[in-house]
């Protein structure tokens, strides 16, 4: 089985342009989680979805950053415009869990994307 | 409040000794989550276990056993015989009622040959 796929692995840019990560999940994982990770702040989460709903989305940092989900094997994440401080690795998990019977997968991690915003 | 701490900030040791890695939470949920992560120094996020509070059974997988403890609310970690490539940050997390994963601040374990 193939993990999650994250792309791109690296992404410099400039401060002000638009940067898309994307995020292909293990399938079957009805649940995906954006998370970033910085020396100073640790591991956040972003925004997680369940069945292609955002369920939560408070971590998002502000109005520039926005997620889709449009299908259950595709989700992006969107920064537009950059700024240096985000310059981060995102990280991609997936898992599978069913609210109502409270039974929760494991949770696997895409490789990441390493952004830095010059 | 949900909270995960992982005390030890670095721990270093010989290879071969045994270690031991802590982890402490809070949660005042009665069905929770916890979990261990490995990120070496390629810097994923490898999934290592899971453990339902339901489920207080310890957990052996080669060299790694888990102690899972819900009357002191830890979760610990120990590597037997550990080997170089066992350095590494390793995490803790835990998830609440909220289906989202609460981290501890990563333990770095450093393996001298």
């Amino acid at each position: 089985d193939a993990g999650v796929i994250q792309s791109p692995r690296h992404e410099v840019t400039e401060m002000g342009q638009e940067v898309t990560l994307r995020c292909k999940p293990i399938s079957g994982h009805n649940s995906l989680f954006w998370y970033r990770q910085t020396m100073m702040r640790g591991l956040e989460l972003l925004i997680y979805f369940n069945n292609n709903v955002p369920i939560d989305d408070s971590g998002m940092p502000e109005d520039r950053f926005s997620a889709k989900m449009p299908n259950a094997s595709f989700s992006t994440l969107k920064i537009q415009p950059s700024e240096p401080r985000d310059s981060a690795v995102y990280f991609c998990a997936s898992s599978k869990f069913t609210p109502l019977g409270q039974k929760v997968t494991d949770v696997f991690f895409g490789p990441g994307t390493r952004l830095t915003v010059l | 409040a949900q909270k995960v701490t992982q005390a030890q900030t670095e721990i270093s040791v010989v290879e071969k000794e045994d270690v031991t890695l802590d982890c402490v939470y809070e949660t005042r949920d009665t069905t929770y989550y916890l979990f261990w992560y490995k990120q070496p120094p390629s810097g994923e996020l490898v999934f290592l276990i899971r453990r339902n509070s339901f489920d207080e059974q310890n957990e052996i997988s080669g060299r790694y056993s888990w102690n899972f403890q819900k009357s002191t609310s830890s979760f610990n970690f120990t590597i037997t015989a550990s080997q170089v490539v066992d350095s590494a940050v390793y995490f803790c997390a835990l998830m609440d009622s909220n289906y989202q994963l609460i981290w501890g601040a990563g333990t770095k374990l450093i393996i001298k040959p």
